[in-house]
């Protein structure tokens, strides 16, 4: 039993490329987050997926898209890299709304 | 106004004291609290959670919530330096559309 897997680990992107950054939960949970954590800011929700087939934005979502494939797996696109999203990305996952998260082991995204 | 306030210390107890963490939030609406702990490099993970008015207490940590005065705080009795680490309070916001936000967290030191 995994939990939540995010992968990569670790990626460095020059400004104005792309990537995806995945996430994939097998506790059956319907709602599933992506959330970026940067120094004295805690962690800042980008998107989120209350169930299968819906999305909606959170506090910080420009820049950022979203793709909730299926229960299981919710994806994070940035189409166009900067500087300023440089940050570690967390997925997490939970049961409804206003149960406690899950979250994966994070992303540490660099943007030089 | 921020919709969820910590103080982002560091906060220094010798061990074996009782360390105090402290949560304010905006929305009077808030109806679950949460806490989590996150070692440095490392995903949160849930403490404890609240729903009600008063105190809820798990081993050597008690949560104490108070939605007249809007705060919400973590007690940790019997420190211990394995509880050096980041303390992230988080609400539902409904001013959010029923989001969870978090605070910036409380950095606690534990010095043995």
């Amino acid at each position: 039993n995994a939990g939540v897997t995010q992968t990569p680990k670790f990626q460095v992107l020059k400004t104005g490329q792309s990537m995806t950054l995945q996430c994939a939960q097998d506790m059956n949970h319907n709602s599933m987050y992506w959330y970026r954590q940067d120094p004295g800011m805690g962690l800042r929700l980008i998107y989120y997926s209350a169930s299968e087939g819906t999305t909606d934005k959170g506090e910080v979502p420009n820049g950022y898209n979203v793709s909730r494939l299926n229960k299981r797996e919710f994806s994070l696109r940035l189409e166009s890299a900067a500087p300023s999203q440089t940050s570690v990305y967390f997925c997490a996952s939970s049961d409804t709304a206003v149960a406690p998260l899950h979250f994966g082991n994070g992303t540490r995204l660099t943007v030089t | 106004q921020k919709e969820v306030e910590q103080n982002s210390g560091p906060l220094s107890v010798p061990e074996g004291a009782i360390a105090s963490l402290n949560c304010t939030y905006s929305d009077r609406g808030s109806q679950s609290f949460f806490w989590y702990r996150q070692y440095s490099g490392k995903s949160p993970e849930l403490i404890m959670f609240i729903y009600s008015n008063g105190d809820k207490e798990d081993g050597r940590f008690t949560a104490q919530l108070n939605k007249a005065s809007q705060y919400v705080s973590l007690l940790i009795r019997d420190s211990q330096p394995s509880d050096s680490a980041t303390y992230l309070c988080a609400v539902i916001s409904y001013n959010q559309g029923g989001k969870l936000i978090f605070g910036q967290g409380t950095e606690l030191s534990v010095k043995p």
